[in-house]
């Protein structure tokens, strides 16, 4: 069965510093994979996908993140954290066929000034 | 603006009441998904419609229903509502011309419902 395991409900990190949010999936076929971000009283916005062509996937707001199929990873980076990317960030797998996401249980980021 | 309507933002009802959460998902969009998101259970998937049908049910109570009309639009009911049932109630759709997930999501922005 699909599942998905992000690794710290919380991570902190200073302003300026490099931001790393780990996600790990299990799928039995080549997955799709995505990151949102939810800031505070708000919904779920998209900030990249990985559909199976480039492995490093470009997103909104400087963030990327790379599909790693042998380490069954999707890692999101941003190089260099700003005070407005404090957030929850939540991972989430397809394997194409299915109807519905499979969430990871999320991770807020406090970034410290 | 992400394209989904929800309304209202916020409801505030008394236990044993009834509500209606509705949703305008984006224009073309033929799938809507209903979650519930509190601080103790996260994000909880309830329930998909697809092109007015339902498509798959999730931790969706038997006190809450949901459906989808022709013109795409969707009503959650909630009722017999208890102090449990507080949370951010959110709708979102998917471009997928089949209605699998693949495509991903896009999100309203919510509706949060306090039972008192």
């Amino acid at each position: 069965a699909q599942s998905v395991t992000q690794l710290g409900s919380h991570v902190s990190v200073s302003e300026g510093a490099l931001v790393l949010l780990r996600c790990n999936y299990s799928s039995s076929v080549p997955p799709y994979l995505f990151w949102y971000v939810q800031y505070p009283n708000q919904g779920l916005q998209l900030l990249l996908k990985y559909t199976s062509a480039a492995t490093l996937v470009k997103g909104i707001n400087g963030f990327e993140a790379e599909f790693k199929k042998s380490e069954t990873s999707f890692h999101l980076t941003k190089p260099s954290a700003h005070m407005s990317d404090a957030a929850e960030y939540f991972c989430a797998v397809s394997e194409g066929s299915n109807y519905q996401l499979i969430w990871g249980a999320g991770t807020k980021l406090i970034i410290k000034p | 603006d992400s394209g989904v309507t929800q309304t209202p933002k916020h409801l505030i009802t008394a236990t044993g009441q009834r509500v209606t959460l509705r949703c305008s998902p984006r224009s073309g969009d033929l799938s809507v998904y209903w979650y519930q998101q509190s601080l103790d259970q996260g994000l909880q998937f309830l329930i998909q419609y697809y092109n007015g049908e339902e498509r798959a049910k999730g931790n969706i109570l038997e006190r809450f229903s949901a459906q989808q009309f022709p013109d795409l639009h969707s009503e959650l009911n909630l009722s017999s509502l208890e102090l449990g049932d507080s949370a951010l109630y959110f709708c979102a759709s998917s471009e997928s011309g089949t209605g699998r997930a693949n495509y991903g999501y896009t999100f309203g922005s919510g509706t949060r419902l306090t039972v008192v």
